[in-house]
């Protein structure tokens, strides 16, 4: 079975700070996806990167993957309050098995 | 546009109870579909996903089972709820052959 691993998986930041969340996966995947999840809420799409070497920024988010040491890494850029909330790294497998991580809670405080 | 109902939104049933959980998507055709839980305070567990009319893959032996009467249609069922069957119920969307997955708001279910 495909493991996901997230660190760290809690996270607590002052606001203006730089950070990254890692994410580990233990085999070849299709593609790789970072969400976002407010306290009750379901899950928003933030980025999907689909090859090797791929960066992807929104807003003070950026997500890279590589590949060859099955890595991702979310990079947050001087953070905001907005910001604070459980992030969550998967992975596709077979085109239909997405492997979640057990996410990141994000806490910036002000 | 493409939207993804759930419902019911909230849920309180007995050990020993039925269920089920009922998904809809609208503004697409022939979508893959997908159930999944999320535990309290844990990450997403893929539960079942659909390809097709009738086409189900279970990912993990339990005692949920899902169907897909219609083309835009995901339910998911249990004769019996355990204590363990508590959590988050997400439903998503993809469009055939295409990488990006659209979640449902979730059923939040707890089993007394």
């Amino acid at each position: 079975e495909l493991k996901v691993e997230q660190n760290p998986l809690f996270l607590s930041m002052q606001e203006g700070k730089n950070y990254t969340i890692y994410c580990n996966y233990s085999t070849t995947s299709d593609r790789l996806y970072w969400y976002r999840q407010d306290p009750g809420k379901s899950l928003e799409s933030l980025f999907v990167l689909l090859s090797n070497g791929a960066v992807k920024q929104e807003g003070r988010l950026m997500a890279s993957l590589d590949t060859k040491a099955r890595l991702s890494t979310l990079h947050i850029t001087a953070a905001v309050h907005d910001l604070s909330a459980t992030y969550f790294c998967a992975v596709l497998y077979n085109f239909n098995k997405f492997y979640f991580g057990s996410g990141t809670k994000l806490n910036v405080k002000p | 546009s493409q939207t993804i109902h759930q419902w019911p939104a909230t849920l309180v049933q007995p050990v020993g109870s039925p269920l089920s959980l009922e998904c809809t998507v609208e503004g697409t055709s022939n979508p893959n579909l997908y159930w999944y839980r999320q535990a309290a305070g844990r990450g997403l567990q893929l539960l079942f996903y659909s390809v097709g009319i009738g086409q189900i893959s279970s990912e993990v032996p339990q005692n949920l089972s899902a169907s897909r009467p219609q083309d835009r249609q995901f339910i998911l069922s249990s004769k019996k709820l355990l204590l363990s069957d508590s959590g988050f119920y997400l439903c998503a969307w993809r469009y055939r052959g295409s990488y990006e997955q659209y979640f449902g708001p979730g059923t939040r279910l707890t089993v007394t």
